[in-house]
């Protein structure tokens, strides 16, 4: 079966505390990843890819296909980090991609 | 820059009724996705157009049906409203397969 889980619903750290949002996943094939972020009244939007191995707002993440993992981390956080940001596989069938959600993670930064 | 924009933003309907939900796209975008996020749940694909034509599902029934037109626009219809049809509806447009999605803002239907 094709899953994306992420154990926390909530994450709540200080201002300045590293950050690690866990994503797991459940594919046969070869996967590709994302991080999706949402701020408050703001729409659905692309954090990261894990194919681009890029460093956005001083987040990364590192596929893990021993561990089947995608973990998002940052080493310090920032207040306006505060988000909810979804994990999500790209999943090709039968000459079309969707995207398979995890149910998210709240981020919450005090500071 | 927004790319996808949805209408309308909020909508209140009785168990039962039908509902059309509105997608306009970016010129480029010949794909377009429909997602519903349940409240404290991710986005679960619902079906995706491409070039006027359905050509992926995910597990909704048939009273979940679509459009997409060649100006880039779309539609999501669902006939027979039910109380778990409460929503929010997410439009996803595309350049192609190796292309990202970009998401609008979403329709926050309510069912009563």
């Amino acid at each position: 079966a094709q899953r994306v889980t992420q154990p926390e619903k909530l994450l709540s750290v200080f201002k300045g505390a590293p950050v690690e949002l866990k994503c797991n996943y459940s594919y046969s094939g070869s996967p590709e990843l994302f991080w999706y972020v949402q701020y408050s009244r703001q729409r659905l939007q692309l954090l990261l890819r894990h194919i681009s191995r890029e460093s956005i707002k001083g987040f990364t993440a590192d596929l893990n296909k021993g561990e089947t993992s995608f973990h998002l981390k940052k080493p310090f956080a920032q207040e306006e980090d505060s988000a909810m940001y979804y994990c999500a596989l790209k999943v090709p069938s039968g000459g079309y991609n969707k995207l398979i959600f995890g149910a998210g993670t709240r981020l919450a930064v005090h500071p | 820059e927004t790319g996808v924009t949805q209408s309308p933003t909020h909508l209140i309907k009785t168990r039962g009724q039908q509902v059309t939900l509105r997608c306009s796209s970016q010129s480029g975008h010949n794909t377009v996705s429909w997602y519903q996020q349940a409240l404290g749940q991710g986005p679960q694909f619902i079906f995706q157009y491409y070039r006027e034509e359905e050509n992926g599902r995910g597990n909704f029934p048939p009273r979940f049906s679509g459009l997409q037109f060649p100006n880039y626009s779309s539609e999501l219809n669902v006939n027979a409203l039910e109380l778990d049809d409460s929503a929010l509806y997410l439009c996803a447009g595309s350049g192609g397969a190796n292309y990202g999605y970009t998401f609008g803002s979403g329709t926050r239907l309510t069912v009563v």
